[in-house]
């Protein structure tokens, strides 16, 4: 099993440019997960889908972002523009919600700097 | 929403000593409770969780405890290695809606 891939890995922008981050969760997992790490804000999520519908988007900072979902296997999150204080490490999780099963395993990450 | 505080933000233990880190949640609904180890540059990998039907849970060095009532569940690591050393995160979860503590550095001397 690859487990959960994100890229790019790093990602250096300018401000004002778009920016996407792309997922690919592990085969057969129903549940995806954005997450955002900062120092001054730690771990937040962001956004999860449960197959393939976005669930809770609560977390999202602003209309700039946006996630989706287009089937099992994708997800990407855009930043439009960006901005600065977008800079962190993005995660993407995923996991199988059945029953008491819904361990959340994290993919590598994308380090993102805007300048 | 959920709340999730995590104590001591910093820890340093002498190798060999115990390490013992607690997390509140706010949230009574929660039931399922997980610890994320996170090395430098690295991503968060589990290391161990715990379900709200259970008090106590324990993998070799590593046990986790929970009290319901009291809405707090702590970590344990005995017998710490310098490769202990790492940012360890608690959570809490209902319906995979998991809200992460802010995390602890442990510091493990040799």
């Amino acid at each position: 099993d690859a487990g959960v891939i994100q890229s790019p890995r790093h990602e250096v922008t300018e401000m004002g440019q778009e920016v996407t981050l792309r997922c690919k969760p592990i085969s057969g997992h129903n549940s995806l997960f954005w997450y955002r790490q900062t120092m001054m804000r730690g771990l937040e999520l962001l956004i999860y889908f449960n197959n393939n519908v976005p669930i809770d988007d609560s977390g999202m900072p602003e209309d700039r972002f946006s996630a989706k979902m287009p089937n099992a296997s994708f997800s990407t999150l855009k930043i439009q523009p960006s901005e600065p204080r977008d800079s962190a490490v993005y995660f993407c999780a995923s996991s199988l919600l059945r029953g008491d099963r819904e361990t959340q395993y994290f993919g590598p990450g994308t380090r993102l700097l805007v300048l | 929403g959920e709340n999730v505080e995590q104590h001591p933000s910093t820890l340093s233990v002498q190798e060999g000593d115990s390490a013992v880190i607690k997390c509140t949640y706010s949230d009574s609904a929660s039931n399922y409770f997980p610890w994320y180890k996170q090395e430098l540059g690295k991503r968060p990998q589990l290391i161990i969780d715990i379900r709200s039907n259970v008090g106590e849970k324990k993998d070799q060095r590593i046990a986790v405890t929970l009290n319901k009532t009291a809405k707090h569940f702590s970590l344990h690591i005995t017998e710490t290695q310098p490769e202990d050393s790492a940012v360890y995160f608690c959570a809490a979860s209902m319906d995979n809606d998991m809200r992460f503590g802010a995390g602890t550095r442990l510091t493990v001397k040799p």
